[in-house]
């Protein structure tokens, strides 16, 4: 069935040092979401991309959907120790929402 | 305007009890999606509600089950818990659908002995 897998699972970084997280899907996506959970606390919304090809920006963070609209990936230029948590992505496809399973990110001051 | 909230936020049962959560969306959502979330397995899709509808169903045994009321309060309750229940019970309000963007409430922690 539809699934998104995500890589990778953990990743620990020096601060100042680049992230980037992956997701892939077996089918195509309507759109994708990107989500953010902090240790202890809840997923929260970063932002969404619908178009194939689409690049968009949040200060440090770089957000990408694929030409086929199977992937996405998640870029943060120069971590910082406020970065730490787990990034998950989300699929949409056929009113049904996929989520991968996250990557932890452990940012080292 | 309010987050989503939900209660309680810490449980402690036994296996074999069965537990009632409850989720208050933002107002003027109308959806309501719940979710399981193991360190093992992240996060689940349990059920989703719209309008007192169950729109979308995830791969749970009947023993979760849940439900939506006219004001878009959701509950959901797992019978005859098991060890394996232990987890944090998230629930997300959305305006329209769940692909929309979701708004998650703080969890609820519930601990099966």
């Amino acid at each position: 069935g539809q699934q998104v897998m995500q890589i990778p699972q953990y990743q620990h970084v020096q601060e100042g040092e680049d992230f980037t997280t992956y997701c892939n899907s077996s089918t195509t996506l309507s759109n994708i979401q990107w989500y953010k959970q902090r240790p202890g606390g809840h997923p929260v919304f970063l932002i969404q991309l619908v178009k194939s090809g689409e690049v968009k920006k949040q200060k440090r963070l770089t957000f990408q959907f694929g030409e086929a609209k199977k992937n996405s990936s998640l870029h943060i230029t120069a971590t910082q120790t406020t970065d730490v948590g787990t990034y998950f992505c989300a699929g949409h496809n056929f009113n049904k929402f996929y989520f991968g399973s996250g990557t932890k990110l452990n940012v080292k001051p | 305007k309010a987050g989503v909230t939900q209660t309680p936020r810490y449980l402690i049962k036994t296996r074999g009890q069965q537990v009632t959560l409850s989720c208050s969306p933002i107002s003027g959502h109308r959806s309501v999606s719940w979710y399981q979330q193991t360190p093992g397995q992240g996060l689940q899709f349990l059920f989703e509600y719209f309008s007192e509808t169950q729109r979308n169903k995830g791969n749970f045994p009947g023993r979760f089950s849940g439900r939506q009321f006219s004001n878009s309060r959701s509950e959901m309750n797992v019978s005859t818990l098991e060890l394996g229940d232990s987890a944090l019970y998230l629930c997300a309000s959305s305006l329209a659908l769940r692909t929309d963007t979701q708004y998650f409430g703080p969890g609820t922690r519930l601990t099966v002995l």
